[in-house]
């Protein structure tokens, strides 16, 4: 079955460590997106990938780092400038063409103790 | 003004109502438009693009108004399964990034 996968589900970080987040997808889609969703808040753009070797920063890069070394592969560091870390990271990936539909991993619930 | 503004929640309606969420957006030159669903704790999936002339998916509907700039999803003869968090989103240009509203939350009860 094709998919995005992420992991792990919940993790938690202490204060000032830089955590990875892992996301993958076997659909072979060029975009990938990494977003944040706040309690009862729409999901905010962090870094988007449009193909291999590159990336922009969205709407709250800021604390965020990201790699895109593979198609497949599309991870997330959270690091200790973060002022707030503590929210729900959803990855995403992007058919090209027709409805442009995003498919989206299950996410990670990121606690910082 | 938000990019994206979606009628705040939530809406406590009881099975078998007919519900309407309103959802209005900046920019005018914006491509393309989206129903996500969310349930609680999930990710978002797609529930349905809106088309210009509008367009329904069982008991489902999808209205677009350009010169408004306004989107509506309108459901029949709720079930308590519809309960969720219901995303509008909206692409300003062919092949950009997605814009999200804070979403509607529906709870659908006996």
């Amino acid at each position: 079955d094709g998919g995005i996968t992420q992991s792990p589900k919940y993790l938690f970080r202490k204060e000032g460590q830089n955590v990875t987040l892992s996301c993958e997808q076997n659909l072979n889609h060029d975009a990938m997106y990494w977003y944040r969703q706040d309690p009862g808040q729409g999901l905010r753009l962090i870094y988007y990938s449009q193909i291999v070797n590159d990336f922009q920063k969205g709407d709250i890069a800021e604390g965020y780092s990201v790699s895109r070394e593979k198609k497949e592969s599309f991870p997330l560091t959270v690091t200790s400038a973060q002022k707030n870390p503590t929210a729900f990271y959803l990855c995403a990936s992007i058919k090209p063409g027709g409805v442009n539909e995003q498919f989206f991993g299950p996410g990670t619930r990121l606690t910082v103790l | 003004r938000k990019e994206v503004e979606q009628d705040p929640g939530p809406f406590n309606v009881p099975e078998g109502a007919t519900v309407a969420f309103n959802c209005t957006y900046s920019n005018s030159a914006s491509q393309s438009f989206f129903w996500y669903r969310q349930d609680c704790r999930k990710e978002p999936k797609l529930l349905m693009s809106v088309y210009s002339s509008g367009n329904e998916d069982g008991r489902f509907t999808a209205q677009l108004n350009r010169a408004s700039q306004y989107i509506s999803l309108l459901i029949r003869d709720s079930k308590l399964s519809d309960s969720a968090t219901y995303l509008c989103v909206v692409r300003p240009n062919q092949g950009g990034k997605l814009i999200f509203g804070q979403g509607t939350e529906l709870s659908v009860k006996p």
